[in-house]
C-alpha cells in the first residue's frame, strides 16, 4: 500500500519566494494534516482537513501560510512571502475515522525547507 | 494550553540495555499514542492505548496507560541499534477525536 506522499523531499529557496508543499494522502482517509517540526517547538500541528474542508487552521502561524484541499487525493501548504524562520521540516499526515478517539494518524517523510 | 511532558528529553545507553521513558499531562487523556520517528522520515505508530491500566506489547516494546489517565510510559527491553530515534507520545485533544496533541519527544541514542 502506498503511503502518504510528499514532495518535494526537500526545498531551498530565498526569503521573499513562493513556497508551495504538495500532499497525497492514503487513498480512503478522511483526514489531512500538515504539521512543522522544528527542535524548538516540536511537532506544531497547522491546519487540518475532514472531506477536503479545513476544519481547524488554529495553527498556522500568520496570513503568509495558507493551504487548500481541492480533492480527496490532493493537498498544498503554501507560504507567500517566505522568510528564513519558516526552515522547518514540514509533514503531511492523514488518517480515517471510525476508531474512536484519537485515530491513529501516518505521516508522510516530510518536506526539509530552508529559507535562505 | 493543553501539553505533554516527555522525559527524559535524551537518553544515551549501551546496546542491550533496557529503555524507559514517560509522557504527563495536565488533563486526562482518553486515549495514548506513542510513535516513532527515524532520522529523515516521519513518525510511525508504535503502540496505541485506549484504556485505563491498560498494558500493550509489540514485540521488544511495552507501553502502559497510567490509572490515573494523566500519563503514560514506553519501555524498550534489549536495546538494539535500529532503535535510534525520537519516540513521540500523543493524545487527542479534549472532546476531539481528530485533532492529537504531540510531546517534544525523547531522543534515544545508543552507544557503540
Amino acid at each position: 500500500d502506498a503511503g502518504v506522499i510528499q514532495s518535494p523531499r526537500h526545498e531551498v529557496t530565498e526569503m521573499g519566494q513562493e513556497v508551495t508543499l504538495r500532499c497525497k494522502p492514503i487513498s480512503g482517509h478522511d483526514y489531512l494534516f500538515w504539521y512543522r517540526q522544528t527542535m524548538m517547538r516540536g511537532l506544531e500541528l497547522l491546519i487540518y482537513f475532514n472531506n477536503n474542508v479545513p476544519i481547524d487552521d488554529s495553527g498556522m502561524p500568520e496570513d503568509r501560510f495558507s493551504a487548500k484541499m481541492p480533492n480527496a487525493s490532493f493537498s498544498t501548504l503554501k507560504i507567500q512571502p517566505s522568510e528564513p524562520r519558516d526552515s522547518a521540516v514540514y509533514f503531511c499526515a492523514s488518517s480515517s475515522p471510525g476508531q474512536g478517539a484519537g485515530q491513529p494518524q501516518h505521516f508522510g517523510d516530510g518536506t526539509r525547507l530552508s529559507i535562505l | 494550553g493543553q501539553q505533554l511532558n516527555q522525559s527524559p528529553q535524551s537518553m544515551f545507553i549501551q546496546e542491550g540495555e533496557d529503555v524507559s521513558m514517560n509522557c504527563t499531562s495536565s488533563s486526562i487523556f482518553n486515549t495514548w499514542l506513542w510513535y516513532k520517528q527515524d532520522p529523515g522520515e516521519g513518525p510511525v505508530l508504535l503502540i496505541a492505548l485506549y484504556k485505563a491500566g491498560e498494558l500493550t506489547s509489540n514485540g521488544r516494546l511495552t507501553a502502559q496507560f497510567g490509572i490515573t489517565r494523566k500519563d503514560s510510559f514506553l519501555n524498550i527491553s534489549a536495546s538494539i541499534p535500529s532503535d535510534v530515534g525520537i519516540y513521540f507520545c500523543a493524545g487527542p485533544f479534549p472532546n476531539r477525536d481528530d485533532k492529537i496533541i504531540f510531546g517534544k519527544g525523547t531522543r534515544l541514542h545508543i552507544l557503540p
